[in-house]
């Protein structure tokens, strides 16, 4: 299968839970790159996977975590969501080594998250 | 902190018309930019990239990249309805991940 696949789709939580996203690569991709958009902003960079590691980090604190399978599948955990967490969650992948930098981003439709 | 700014719009333009997009970014060692077109509710989809001064035609686009000026735009040629879209202006800034602006809002006016 082609493209980017993101779920869930949708979901809300409330303040203080826990949430998991998924995100399955485009293949023969082997580097996931995780964004978080908020309402009427551009996307900003969590964190990227390649190769199983983590493979830089924007400025997002230690309980957004991230997980890349051997299967260059993906998942972004945040733990003790809080209401500004509210936002478009976008995964994309890429065909990178460590040191290239992102090149082209495909994205995947997104998580949209709701923190009550 | 290296940032890429845009005019968030909303830009309106007739159909036909040209609709001319403008962004500048912070960091003069910048070597890679791209335009993505997000239509509501949707993820972004990549249009251009461009990674040398001058202009970059692909069909009714043009992405125009100024260097010295620390400078990118993306001309939409023969506008259409369907164009519009929340257009987003991307730089790679070194070995950092991709660096997005805050998009700009295009509606063309049937």
């Amino acid at each position: 299968e082609t493209g980017v696949t993101q779920s869930p789709t949708h979901l809300i939580k409330t303040r203080g839970q826990q949430v998991t996203l998924r995100c399955s690569s485009q293949s023969g991709h082997n580097t996931v790159s995780w964004y978080q958009q908020a309402l009427g902003q551009g996307p900003q960079f969590i964190f990227q996977y390649y190769r199983e590691e983590e493979n830089g980090r924007g400025n997002f604190p230690p309980r957004f975590s991230g997980l890349q399978f051997p299967n260059y599948s993906s998942e972004l955990n945040v733990n003790a969501l809080e209401l500004d967490d509210s936002a478009l969650y976008l995964c994309a992948s890429s065909l990178d080594s460590p040191s290239s930098g992102a090149n082209v981003l495909t994205f995947g439709a997104g998580s949209r998250l709701t923190v009550l | 902190q290296k940032e890429v700014e845009q005019n968030s719009g909303p830009l309106s333009v007739p159909e036909g018309a040209i609709a001319s997009l403008n962004c500048t970014y912070s960091d003069r060692g910048s070597q890679s930019f791209f335009w993505y077109r997000q239509y509501s509710g949707k993820s972004p989809e990549l249009i251009m990239s461009i990674y040398s001064n001058g202009d970059k035609e692909d069909g009714r686009f043009t992405a125009q990249l100024n260097k010295a000026s620390q400078y990118v735009s993306l001309l939409i040629r023969d506008s259409q309805p369907s164009d519009s879209a929340t257009y987003l202006c991307a730089a790679l800034f070194g070995n950092e991940k991709l660096t997005f602006g805050t998009g700009t809002r295009l509606t063309i006016i049937p």
